[in-house]
């Protein structure tokens, strides 16, 4: 159970697209879901938390119109990356939050590797 | 502030021999407690965590850890260490609802 699958894995895009990102709670729902971003290295950057059917929290820096989220069910967010620049590369992992009663846990997606030409 | 500590940035060990990653957090209560362990190229993956209650956690692939107020630590450890098991560890805290602070990481190497 709380098996989280991120799409695609990878992908290469020129700069000035946009891309969009797929996080999918398989066997369970989710009513929130994170989004991080991982530079080589580096530890995990909380982006923002998205709530099914709510506005996403981001997080101080992080340009909401930038990276857009979408939360439309119970076991699916999405994250697109839009005009996208070099810079923006980088890995981009989500998680689902899973359990009750003040003990969830958050389960993670296996990423996705951005690469900005 | 809140914050998340792992002191070592890098630890080499012998194939079979014991493994101890550090974590300290501070925070003025007691916040839950979870390591990961991500491989290359991949997400993270559940090794363990704390609520509450017994203080020594058992979790997957022969990891345990434990939670030690005093020192506000939450060390893992592995009492004999797979090759398998080279991959980047971290420890998270979550002190407010469902907020996750991670630490910085700490890099296993398994040496045969």
């Amino acid at each position: 159970g709380a098996v989280v699958s991120q799409h695609p894995s990878r992908v290469i895009c020129k700069s000035g697209t946009s891309v969009k990102i797929e996080c999918r709670s398989l066997d369970f729902q989710a009513t929130t879901m994170f989004w991080y971003r991982q530079f080589p290295k580096q530890s995990l950057m909380l982006m923002a938390t998205s709530n099914e059917g709510s506005k996403a929290t981001y997080e101080q820096g992080v340009e909401k119109d930038k990276f857009l989220i979408n939360h439309a069910s119970l076991t699916l967010s999405t994250l697109t990356v839009t005009s996208a620049h070099p810079e923006d590369s980088s890995f981009y992992i989500c998680s689902s939050l899973y359990g009750g009663g003040g003990k969830e846990t958050q389960y993670f997606g296996p990423g996705t590797r951005l690469l900005v030409l | 502030a809140q914050s998340v500590t792992q002191p070592d940035i890098h630890i080499t060990v012998s194939e079979g021999a014991s493994l101890e990653l550090r974590c300290n957090y501070s925070y003025g209560a007691t916040p839950y407690l979870f390591w990961y362990v991500q491989s290359p190229g991949q997400g993270l993956q559940l090794l363990l965590k704390y609520f509450s209650g017994d203080t020594l956690v058992q979790g997957i692939k022969g990891f345990e850890a434990e939670f030690k107020r005093s020192q506000s630590s939450f060390n893992l450890r592995k009492p004999s260490v797979h090759w398998s098991d080279a991959a980047e560890y971290f420890c998270a805290v979550v002190y407010n609802f469902n907020k996750f602070y991670f630490g910085s990481g700490t890099k296993l190497n398994v040496k045969p």
